[in-house]
């Protein structure tokens, strides 16, 4: 699986859109890039995942660049529920294991 | 909603002891796993199982051993239980691969204190 960089942290104000960079210049073609979060002392949640398109569901957006080397979750308006640390990773889509890194811890302040 | 459902939030164990850990997932979903999660090394697979009475290998299977008796059940066994066992354990499902995506969808783990 290709290799994925985070930043360690960030602080987003409560009811503004957070935006997670991930960068995976060595994806492969028929890898997804695949966004979780685990919130202190849960199991991890997934978010979001796509392979090149933009994709929206009921908890975020995700937009991947054309070249498919970096990534953007973004959390529309973000709550205090959404203190946690973020996980970007890329895969195959049959590939059975997950394999988190550090991921961002994003603290959301009031 | 989706739901997987773990035996305990918090165990402590003796050094010996052979330890139970249950996940139940009421999803109908095929696959199931388990992971353990500690500082520094991230999430590592234990095992995972395909199928009722299926299991395969994941990157740290000594030590452990899993049983599926039923779909929607999932079981990891320590069989003598060691201080460097002691984690956090999460078990997860997902769908078959003939599905689209395969999220998985976590329990909310066990932490497992081995003295």
């Amino acid at each position: 699986d290709a290799k994925t960089t985070q930043p360690t942290s960030m602080d987003c104000a409560e009811g503004r859109a957070a935006n997670l960079p991930c960068n995976h210049s060595t994806i492969s073609g028929n890898e997804y890039v695949y966004w979780y979060r685990q919130i202190h002392s849960q199991g991890p949640q997934y978010i979001i995942h796509g392979l090149k398109n933009n994709e929206t569901n009921e908890m975020a957006s995700l937009i991947i660049t054309e070249d498919r080397k970096s990534s953007t979750l973004i959390l529309p308006h973000a709550t205090l529920r959404d203190t946690a640390v973020y996980y970007c990773i890329v895969r195959v889509e049959v590939d059975y294991k997950l394999s988190f890194g550090a991921g961002t811890t994003v603290t959301v302040r009031a | 909603d989706v739901k997987v459902t773990q035996s305990s939030r918090y165990l402590v164990k003796r050094t010996g002891e052979k330890v139970f850990l249950e996940c139940v997932q009421d999803m109908d979903h095929e696959n199931m796993f388990w992971y353990r999660q500690d500082p520094g090394l991230g999430l590592r697979l234990i095992y995972f199982s395909y199928d009722v009475k299926m299991k395969e290998k994941g990157d740290i299977p000594e030590g452990y051993s899993v049983s599926r008796e039923k779909k929607e059940r999932f079981s990891l066994i320590l069989e003598s239980a060691s201080t460097n066992q002691t984690s956090m354990y999460l078990c997860a499902s997902s769908l078959d691969g003939t599905r689209v995506s395969y999220e998985q969808y976590f329990g909310p783990g066990t932490r497992l204190t081995v003295t």
